[in-house]
């Protein structure tokens, strides 16, 4: 089956420093990726849509200059956490729509980040 | 602005009981509604996908159905067993711009042996 991959699973890092993470689609292109943000015991919350060579789309409310987002191939989606604060601690995950048609998407493992 | 909302939050029930997770949305105007498990600490398995023009999907213990017109969706468990405990999160795909997903509330589920 399809499979989406994210890495790392688990990062501690400063507070002031960057953390990038990554979201793979392993057997399939995806052109449309989404990530989201879980804090404990909450629901997901969609941060933004990131699409394969232009701009992501930000929600309302997720600050864009905190949070980069860069689809640069059909199976790559980066998301920097710049200048971390421990309040950007969370849990982190990425979807990838596998078929358009059903709207079929599958979700990475989530990455932990923490910031000190 | 769709509001997904899940009902109840948490449950707890002995082994090889059925349940019943409810689901509800506020706009009708969805692709789809699909059903996801998560387990602590972990990513979403897919469970089941329900096309907006469908009624119902089974996999194995699983049963979904998917009242469009209502904004409703429920999950039926058959003989609940102890590795069904974990996190059931319902989430509507609009129809409208990248497709993204708007996930409920989530029911946290825990069957004791």
């Amino acid at each position: 089956g399809a499979v989406v991959s994210q890495h790392p699973s688990r990062v501690i890092c400063k507070s002031g420093t960057s953390v990038k993470i990554e979201c793979r689609s392993l057997d399939f292109q995806a052109t449309t990726m989404f990530w989201y943000r879980q804090f404990p015991k909450k629901s997901l919350m969609l941060m933004a849509t990131s699409n394969e060579g232009s701009k992501a789309t930000y929600e309302q409310g997720v600050e864009k200059d905190k949070f980069l987002i860069n689809h640069a191939s059909l199976t790559l989606s980066t998301l920097t956490v710049t200048s971390a604060h421990p309040e950007d601690s969370s849990f982190y995950i990425c979807s990838a729509i596998r078929d358009r048609g059903t709207g079929e998407l599958f979700f990475g493992e989530g990455s932990r980040l923490t910031v000190l | 602005k769709q509001e997904v909302t899940q009902i109840p939050a948490a449950l707890s029930v002995p082994e090889g009981e059925n349940l019943v997770l409810n689901c509800s949305f506020t706009d009708s105007a969805i692709y789809n509604l699909q059903w996801f498990r998560q387990d602590p600490g972990k990513g979403l398995t897919s469970l089941l996908l329900i096309q907006s023009s469908q009624r119902e999907q089974t996999s194995g213990r699983l049963n979904a159905s998917l009242d469009k017109s209502s904004g409703r969706s429920t999950l039926y468990i058959a003989a609940s067993q102890p590795g069904d405990s974990a996190t059931y999160l319902c989430a509507v795909q609009m129809n409208t711009g990248f497709q993204k997903l708007v996930f409920g509330t989530g029911t946290r589920l825990l069957v004791s042996p």
